[in-house]
């Protein structure tokens, strides 16, 4: 069965600094992996994603995620943070195959960004 | 495009009432799922529906049914509401890529739902 865990529901960081959000997947197949972003009383919306091909993932608002499958790895990153992506974060796993790709969720991190 | 759009987006019910919940899309999407998110629990996903005409429990869909509708319309009905289904519920949509594995899943804005 695949799963996701996110280490660290809360992460704080001051405007400027690095943004770190931590994501290892277990997965018996290659997987397909995911970051969405879910605003205040908002849906989800897709950061990026890692289907095949290069293993370093650009998203938009200057995100990125780097694949790693040694480590079962998917962290996102962004260099410089903004005030404006303080909100809560998801890493999700799917398999290929099959009538539907089912999304297996994080637990989520709420990031909070100070000034 | 509206994308994704979920009815209502507030709610309130007593125990043992019922009610539906709406979703529909207009990105001609062939699936849909029905989601609810708990704090602490990220999303769990409750019924999906590969295609017109099929449904499928997905990982807690005890206490739920669904409808798809048509291509576009995909319900979520509570027959009987306890208080453990207050949660926010999301809808959402994506089309199978072309090698059988890359969706995106588009997400409606959720209904925030309290059993009483």
């Amino acid at each position: 069965a695949q799963s996701v865990t996110q280490l660290g529901s809360h992460v704080s960081v001051s405007e400027g600094a690095l943004v770190l959000l931590r994501c290892n997947y277990s997965s018996s197949v290659p997987p397909y992996l995911f970051w969405y972003v879910q605003y205040p009383n908002q849906g989800l919306q897709l950061l990026l994603k890692y289907t095949t091909g290069a293993t370093l993932v650009k998203g938009i608002n200057g995100f990125e995620a780097e694949f790693k499958k040694s480590e079962t790895s998917f962290h996102l990153t962004k260099p410089s943070a903004h005030m404006s992506d303080a909100a809560e974060y998801f890493c999700a796993v799917s398999d290929k195959g099959g009538a539907t790709n089912k999304l297996i969720f994080g637990t989520g991190t709420l990031l909070a960004v100070q000034p | 495009n509206a994308g994704v759009t979920q009815t209502p987006k507030f709610q309130v019910l007593k125990t043992g009432q019922s009610m539906t919940l709406q979703c529909a899309q207009d990105m001609n999407h062939n699936s849909m799922y029905w989601y609810r998110q708990d704090p602490g629990m990220g999303l769990r996903l409750i019924y999906y529906s590969a295609s017109e005409g099929t449904t499928d429990k997905g990982e807690v869909p005890n206490g739920y049914n669904v409808s798809r509708l048509n291509k576009r319309e995909f319900s979520l009905r509570l027959e009987s509401a306890a208080p453990s289904q207050t949660s926010v519920y999301f809808c959402a949509s994506s089309e199978r890529g072309l090698d059988g594995g890359t969706d995106t899943q588009y997400f409606g804005p959720g209904t925030r739902l309290t059993v009483l």
